[in-house]
């Protein structure tokens, strides 16, 4: 398997432009996973969906963020309008599920500039 | 709010055992040990996990005291590939959440 696959890998844009990352899962796996990490805040989970359905959005910080998971084979999260703060690299990870072994497998991430 | 307290930076030298510490004095008994590492511009990547058993996989060592408090990843010969951040994580069971804390950066040296 090829593992997590993101794109773009990276993406330099203005303020005020639409953004939309995009993530394929691991084939087989039920859980999905965004997340956003900066120097500032670390590590953040926005969201995550179980068999393509939303579980949790509280780690998403407003409404210029959504995330969507039309298929278990694919995921987006669009950004609308974009700001200079949104500025981040965003990881997807997928993992098989609940469980006492929950490993998560991350992809490489997707480095977000906005000018 | 990460549940775990870590030293935010370690040396070690090539070859020699590397002993991470943390600190999870609140851990529920129903809540697992997880260990992630980040190598710098990748992803982070699972190492090993438990709850209150050693355990022992081909990447680590992960003691977890008695009383469940506190626990210790050893890399038992570290190599210059290993130096990265690594996150101790606590981790409900019946929950699929992993939230990150500020991990420990390791630096090993030649």
């Amino acid at each position: 398997d090829a593992g997590v696959i993101q794109s773009p890998r990276h993406e330099v844009t203005e303020m005020g432009q639409e953004v939309t990352l995009r993530c394929k899962p691991i084939s087989g796996h039920d859980y999905l996973f965004w997340y956003r990490q900066t120097m500032m805040r670390g590590l953040e989970l926005l969201i995550y969906f179980n068999n393509n359905v939303p579980i949790d959005d509280s780690g998403m910080p407003e409404d210029r963020f959504s995330a969507k998971m039309p298929n278990a084979s694919f995921s987006t999260l669009k950004i609308q309008p974009s700001e200079p703060r949104d500025s981040a690299v965003y990881f997807c990870a997928s993992s098989l599920g609940l469980g006492t072994h929950n490993e998560q497998f991350f992809g490489p991430g997707t480095r977000l500039t906005v000018l | 709010d990460a549940k775990t307290t870590q030293p935010p930076s370690m040396d070690c030298a090539e070859g020699r055992a590397a002993n991470l510490p943390c600190n999870h004095s609140t851990i529920s008994g129903n809540e697992y040990v997880y260990w992630y590492r980040q190598i710098h511009s990748q992803g982070p990547q699972y190492i090993i996990h438990g709850l209150k058993n050693n355990e022992t996989n081909e990447m680590a060592s992960l003691i977890i005291t008695e009383d469940r408090k506190s626990s210790t990843l050893i890399l038992p010969h570290a190599t210059l590939r290993d130096t990265a951040v690594y996150y101790c994580i606590v981790r409900v069971v019946d929950t699929d959440k992993l939230i990150f804390g500020t991990g420990t950066r390791l630096q090993v040296f030649p």
